[in-house]
């Protein structure tokens, strides 16, 4: 069975700093990878998908994903992090064929920016 | 273009009522899923609507259930209602492609709380 780690439930990073969101799934095959986020008080909102071609892969908002296979990983950064970015971001997983409703999604990972 | 909007916003129930919540998909946009965001587990898939057809359904007891109208609204109802039953409940829709990698766009949510 498909599953998805995002270890961290919770991080703060000051404005302007780095941020890196962990991410970890386990799928027996080539897996389909998301990142959404979550804004207070708002719906999901896809960031980056990625299954195939260069690992590192670009992102709305200035987001940027890397795929790992050998350490079954899909980290999620951004060299400057802006008080905006405070939200909830969660990893997804899926079959490179087949429905979302196929798509296992981490348990989130809070970002707080303080300024 | 009208995003996907769900009601009520907030929806509180007592334990064995009835609640019922409504999303209305992007237009254009035949396919709604459902999903239970309940405190520290993430998103989890309940049910995919398409065309007016169940065509998927996520580990939920069948007191979870729903429909698609003609117009591809979708109503969720959850009988029989239980404490842990109280979470966000977000709609999602997509286009006419079913396939994962089509972008599910996600409504605000409602919250239910059940006391």
């Amino acid at each position: 069975a498909q599953s998805v780690t995002q270890p961290d439930i919770h991080i703060t990073v000051s404005e302007g700093a780095s941020l890196e969101l962990r991410c970890n799934y386990s799928y027996g095959a080539t897996p389909y990878l998301f990142w959404y986020v979550q804004s207070p008080g708002q719906g999901l909102q896809l960031l980056l998908k990625y299954f195939s071609g260069d690992t590192l892969v670009q992102g709305i908002k200035g987001f940027e994903a890397e795929f790992k296979r050998s350490q079954s990983s899909f980290n999620l950064r951004k060299p400057s992090v802006h008080w905006s970015d405070a939200a909830e971001y969660f990893c997804a997983v899926g079959p490179l064929t087949g429905t979302a409703s196929k798509l296992t999604f981490g348990t989130g990972t809070r970002l707080q920016v303080t300024l | 273009e009208a995003g996907v909007t769900q009601s009520p916003t907030h929806l509180i129930k007592t334990r064995g009522q009835q609640a019922t919540l409504r999303c209305s998909p992007i237009s254009g946009h035949t396919s709604v899923y459902w999903y239970q965001q309940a405190l520290g587990l993430g998103l989890q898939f309940l049910l995919w609507y398409d065309e007016g057809e169940e065509r998927n359904r996520g580990n939920f007891p069948p007191r979870f259930s729903g429909r698609q109208f003609p117009n591809y609204s979708s109503e969720l109802n959850v009988n029989a209602l239980e404490l842990e039953d109280s979470a966000l409940y977000l709609c999602a829709s997509s286009g006419t492609d079913r396939s994962v990698n089509s972008p599910l766009h996600f409504g605000n949510g409602t919250r239910l709380t059940v006391t």
